[in-house]
């Protein structure tokens, strides 16, 4: 099976900026999670949706907000970018109908605010 | 979910097995426990999850004493490949796709 595809790669925006990034999930798997990786702050959770519905969200600001397809592919988006949002953005993918802790992430999005 | 302690960093050779401890004085009675691997700028892969006694599969064993306050992931014969960070937590599985990572374990293998 192919794994979890994260697009693009690499990104670089500017403060006050939007960006959207893309997740495709393992086939078959249903839920997909959202997380944001920096240096201070290590790996946070930001939304986990499931059958296009946010059934988990984490301690971040509205200006994230995300959404999946029936296709479970998700998109997160984060409108007015400020510098404190560059990071290591990575999703994860697991079947999603029990709670194991077994998820399958990507390689994620690099993201640069400047 | 439970507050895991785990060493800063690790150093090893190759060829050695190592031991990586972490502590959850805290864990309640229905907690998991799951490790998993990092490599720099990449998602962490799991390696393994137990609750009790000892798990084992085709890249580590992961050994839990009676009383779960503590476990130990193994990592036999590492290579330098192994080099990176690893995560312990311990949680109920029904958070779902909510993982709280703690600061993980950075082990270093040498050659």
């Amino acid at each position: 099976k192919a794994g979890v595809t994260q697009t693009p790669r690499y990104l670089i925006k500017t403060r006050g900026q939007q960006v959207t990034l893309s997740c495709s999930p393992i086939s078959g798997h249903r839920s997909v999670s959202w997380y944001q990786q920096t240096p201070g702050q290590g790996l946070q959770f930001l939304f986990e949706y499931f059958s296009e519905t946010q059934r988990n969200k984490g301690n971040f600001p509205g200006r994230f907000s995300g959404r999946q397809f029936s296709n479970s592919r998700s998109e997160m988006n984060v409108s007015t970018l400020e510098l404190g949002d560059s990071a290591l953005y990575l999703c994860a993918s697991r079947p999603g109908e029990t709670d194991s802790y077994e998820q399958y992430f990507g390689p994620g999005t690099r993201l640069t605010v400047t | 979910l439970a507050k895991t302690t785990q060493p800063i960093s690790m150093d090893s050779y190759e060829g050695q097995e190592v031991n990586i401890t972490c502590s959850h004085n805290n864990i309640a009675t229905n907690d998991y426990i799951t490790w998993y691997q990092q490599f720099p700028s990449q998602g962490p892969r799991f390696i393994i999850q137990g609750y009790k006694t000892k798990v084992t599969n085709e890249v580590a064993s992961l050994f839990i004493p009676a009383d779960r306050k503590s476990s130990t992931l193994s990592l036999p014969r590492v290579s330098l490949s192994d080099t990176a960070v690893y995560y312990c937590l311990v949680g109920v599985t029904n958070q779902g796709g909510k993982l709280i990572f703690g600061q993980g374990t950075e082990l270093s293998v040498k050659p």
